[in-house]
């Protein structure tokens, strides 16, 4: 399944799908970019990056694709798990010397037994 | 490697208290820490950045007065909440980065302030 990572959507998938969550960054300058999940009550773990000069990279059963055209990431999550069901962020960092990151809005992602 | 700590993991306190929440890099150096707050449902908003020695910078619209950050060693940042309402009840969660990184952040398991 997919979604548009807006208003905390809920992306609701079953075992052993694949997944594919969406993020639409606002800054043209951003030159990094990570996604990040986050369980309820814990803080975020780093899932996988990708810099601006790449548009593909690929992680234990996770993918990041980004296209700076449209100022569009997604996160694709193969062979989706139980223990994969969390909110997902992604983030980007506008570069420079403050390197702060901007977070999107997240994606609860459920996982259907 | 790169784990950040958060003290307390929750914590209760009376209106007009101030509260102090540290962060603290276990395994490596920090020249730079972030302080996030997290509301139910919502997204990490940036409180402020804290570099090692110097004054933090804190985005627009956080009071410097009432969120005091220290960062006085590479491995520690403290965040007080002086005089606390219940509208700071939230999630405070921070990050570190390492020297060396271009940009990777590491962050803690976050702290949940209840203000009564």
């Amino acid at each position: 399944g997919e979604s548009v990572g807006l208003h905390l959507p809920t992306l609701s998938v079953q075992e052993g799908d694949n997944s594919i969550i969406n993020c639409a960054y606002s800054n043209s300058a951003s030159d990094y970019f990570i996604w990040y999940k986050q369980e309820s009550g814990k803080g975020p773990q780093f899932i996988i990056d990708i810099r601006s000069n790449m548009d593909k990279r690929q992680g234990q059963r996770v993918t990041v694709l980004l296209n700076k055209t449209v100022k569009h990431l997604s996160l694709q999550i193969a062979a989706t798990q139980p223990g994969d069901s969390a909110v997902y962020f992604c983030a980007e960092n506008t570069g420079g010397g403050g390197n702060k990151l901007t977070f999107g809005t997240g994606t609860q992602l459920k996982v259907e037994l | 490697g790169a784990v950040v700590s958060q003290h307390p993991s929750r914590v209760i306190c009376k209106s007009g208290t101030s509260v102090k929440i540290e962060c603290r890099s276990l395994d490596f150096q920090a020249t730079t820490m972030f302080w996030y707050r997290q509301f139910p449902k919502k997204s990490l908003m940036l409180m402020a950045t804290s570099n090692e020695g110097s004054k933090a910078t804190y985005e627009q619209g956080v009071e410097k007065d009432k969120f005091l950050i220290n960062h006085a060693s590479l491995t520690l940042s403290t965040l007080t909440v002086t005089s606390a309402h219940p509208e700071d009840s939230s999630f405070y969660i921070c990050s570190a980065r390492e020297r060396a990184s271009q940009g990777e952040q590491y962050f803690g398991p976050g702290t949940r302030l209840t203000v009564t």
